[in-house]
């Protein structure tokens, strides 16, 4: 069964400090990778996706995201945390000859001044 | 250009009550989906279509029903309500099956039922 696993529910960091978020899959193939923020109380938003092409992928407010596919990650990264970034972030994977975006458990980011 | 609309925004429904989530597009997306979102699950799949006329199940279709008569509206049908189905439930839509152009998310229904 496809499954997607993120490996943090909750990570508290300072302002200014580096971010990485793990998020792995179970599918075989070819996979459409992406990455959501939900700030709260909102829906969610896009920051980034993967399709083909360079592993490493830049998305918006200074997210990125590296696909390693010998290791079935799809890792978001941000050199330097701020406030604003609090909210919680969702990997989703589409792939395995499958019509479907299935999501992972999210992270829960809190950021502190 | 009004997006992924859903309503109602709030509902509490009594357990064995039916009623319809709805849910519009209108961006002539092909791909439309619900999800339903509880705490420290993320989101889970219940239902999808490829467009109108097609539907398929996803990670959690049971107890839900949905049709997809026109491009525009995919809503989603309760149809005797259950505590467990207390939740927030997401319509979202893609241009295209494949997703190249991501997905855009409603603002989401939150359901309670007592």
């Amino acid at each position: 069964a496809q499954s997607v696993s993120q490996h943090n529910h909750h990570v508290i960091l300072s302002e200014a400090a580096s971010l990485e978020l793990g998020c792995n899959y179970s599918y075989g193939g070819t996979v459409n990778l992406f990455w959501y923020v939900q700030y709260p109380g909102q829906h969610l938003q896009l920051l980034l996706k993967y399709f083909s092409g360079d592993p490493l992928v830049k998305g918006i407010k200074g997210f990125e995201a590296e696909f390693i596919k010998s290791k079935f990650s799809f890792n978001l990264r941000k050199p330097s945390v701020q406030w604003s970034d609090t909210a919680e972030y969702f990997c989703a994977v589409k792939g395995g000859g499958y019509n479907k975006l299935i999501f992972g458990a999210g992270t829960r980011l809190a950021v502190h001044p | 250009n009004a997006g992924v609309t859903q309503t109602p925004k709030f509902q509490v429904l009594k357990t064995g009550q039916s009623m319809t989530l709805q849910c519009a597009q209108d961006m002539n997306h092909e791909y439309m989906s619900w999800y339903r979102q509880d705490p420290g699950m993320g989101l889970r799949l219940i239902h999808y279509s490829v467009g109108a006329g097609i539907t398929d199940q996803g990670e959690v279709p049971n107890g839900y029903n949905v049709s997809r008569s026109t491009t525009e509206d995919f809503p989603l049908r309760l149809l005797s309500a259950a505590p467990s189905q207390t939740s927030v439930y997401f319509c979202a839509s893609s241009p295209t099956t494949e997703g190249a152009l991501g997905y855009t998310f409603g603002s989401g229904t939150r359901l309670t039922v007592v």
